[in-house]
């Protein structure tokens, strides 16, 4: 089954400094994709980026990088530069690319908050 | 307009009445999508509706009905609900590709659900 996990409740950073946000995922299946979405206050789920299990290079979106670590299975999200704006909610997702019935898992997610 | 739009954005209703949430949306996209998330849970895939058929229906109970007349419109029929079903009801949309490319999700900004 596959499932994610993050493991930050919560994170502080300051203001334009960089900070990793942590996603470890498991699945047997080897076709996969990995997604970064963003939750503000205001509930919308914002798609930030995403990473497919056979690409041979990190994802990177602006300030969005993707560290994507396919023998930790890991897929942690940096953003560089963080602005007051990039306080929110972030989850981590997978979808079986194999799997015809469009299911995206989540993470329970982690609460970023920066800092002045 | 908007990509996703989901209308109540909040809606609050007794264990006896019956309400419907509603969302369009404005992408083109083949396939919609119902979660539910509740506080301190990950988003829960409730329904996922391809070419307006509906392909997944996680166990999800049946005073919870959806339906889908058409490729843009999705709705989530509610009756004698609980009160654990107060929560963020969210709406998304994907372009299915096929061949396993990555269709990511646009998300509306949720219907809040309070149940009294």
């Amino acid at each position: 089954a596959q499932k994610i996990t993050q493991t930050q409740p919560g994170m502080f950073v300051q203001e334009k400094e960089a900070v990793t946000l942590d996603c470890t995922y498991d699945t047997s299946d080897p076709s996969y994709g990995l997604f970064w979405y963003k939750q503000p206050s205001s509930g919308e789920m914002i798609f930030l980026i995403y990473q497919g299990s056979y690409d041979q290079q990190n994802a990177t979106e602006g300030r969005y990088s993707l560290n994507f670590q396919k023998a930790r299975k890991s897929a942690n999200l940096v953003i560089s530069a963080s602005q007051l704006g990039d306080s929110a909610m972030y989850f981590c997702a997978m979808r079986d690319m194999m799997d015809s019935s469009y299911k995206l898992i989540f993470g329970s997610g982690t609460r970023l908050l920066v800092r002045p | 307009e908007t990509g996703v739009t989901q209308t109540p954005r909040h809606l609050v209703m007794g264990m006896t009445n019956k309400k419907s949430l509603k969302c369009e949306q404005h992408l083109g996209h083949n396939a919609m999508y119902w979660y539910k998330q509740s506080a301190k849970k990950p988003l829960e895939l409730m329904f996922v509706y391809s070419l307006e058929e509906r392909v997944e229906n996680n166990s999800v109970p049946s005073r919870f009905s959806p339906e889908c007349p058409n490729s843009s419109h999705l709705f989530l029929h509610l009756h004698t609900l609980q009160p654990e079903d107060s929560a963020l009801y969210l709406c998304a949309s994907s372009q299915d590709q096929g061949g396993g490319l990555a269709g990511e999700l646009f998300f509306g900004e949720g219907s809040r659900l309070t149940v009294l």
